[in-house]
């Protein structure tokens, strides 16, 4: 099955600056790659997604980036405020077989942004 | 529009009781999930259904069973629970099972 490594596990960072989170993943034939945030005590919420065929995708001030050959992916945070602080997990869907649909997700980030 | 509801929101159980977590969603999704979160360990798959009618098993199904009562629910039952199954359980759902998943606002379940 697909397995999905993020980093770092906290991020700590000044408002304004930028924040950036990675993750791995094992299946090549994995093709979605979705970003969940989630604040303390509630549900995840999809933030932004990324599909196989797309290098990158930007919305406001959060971008993702796809590199299928090296089979990592990574958010990014520009501009960053308090209200950013939360924990992200990233995923990955596996694409074929009995598995098709399932995501996996990362371990989490911890992001604390400081005012 | 409430979305994806679960209920109840909190739940303490004894070793060795039974328990049903329910979920319901009003987005007219085909597809429902069942994770659990732990500490340091993100959200893991129990059980998913990719439609009315189906279920499968996920990366962590052991000791639960799951019941997909119509297009709407999606329940998840303890038949004898323990004290590794405490966790936050969330409800999931998606139009289907290649779009995005739609969270509820969890389920805090402690087994003493």
């Amino acid at each position: 099955g697909e397995n999905v490594e993020q980093h770092p596990s906290t991020l700590s960072v000044q408002e304004g600056d930028s924040a950036v989170i990675k993750c791995t993943y094992s299946d090549s034939a994995s093709n979605y790659f979705p970003w969940y945030k989630q604040e303390l005590g509630k549900r995840p919420q999809l933030i932004i997604d990324i599909r196989s065929n797309v290098g990158e995708k930007k919305d406001q001030r959060i971008a993702v980036t796809l590199n299928k050959t090296a089979k990592h992916f990574s958010l990014h945070i520009t501009e960053t405020q308090p209200e950013d602080s939360a924990v992200y997990f990233c995923a990955a869907r596996e694409a074929g077989g009995t598995s098709y649909g399932k995501l996996t997700f990362g371990q989490g980030t911890i992001l604390t942004v400081h005012p | 529009n409430a979305g994806v509801t679960q209920t109840p929101k909190f739940q303490v159980l004894k070793t060795g009781q039974s328990m049903t977590l329910q979920c319901a969603q009003d987005m007219n999704h085909n597809s429902m999930y069942w994770y659990r979160q732990d500490p340091g360990m993100g959200l893991r798959l129990i059980y998913y259904s990719a439609s009315e009618g189906t279920t499968d098993k996920g990366e962590v199904p052991n000791g639960y069973n799951v019941s997909r009562l119509n297009k709407r629910e999606f329940s998840l039952r303890l038949e004898s629970a323990a004290p590794s199954q405490t966790s936050v359980y969330f409800c999931a759902s998606s139009v289907v099972q290649d779009q995005p998943q739609h969270f509820g606002d969890g389920t805090r379940l402690s087994i003493l």
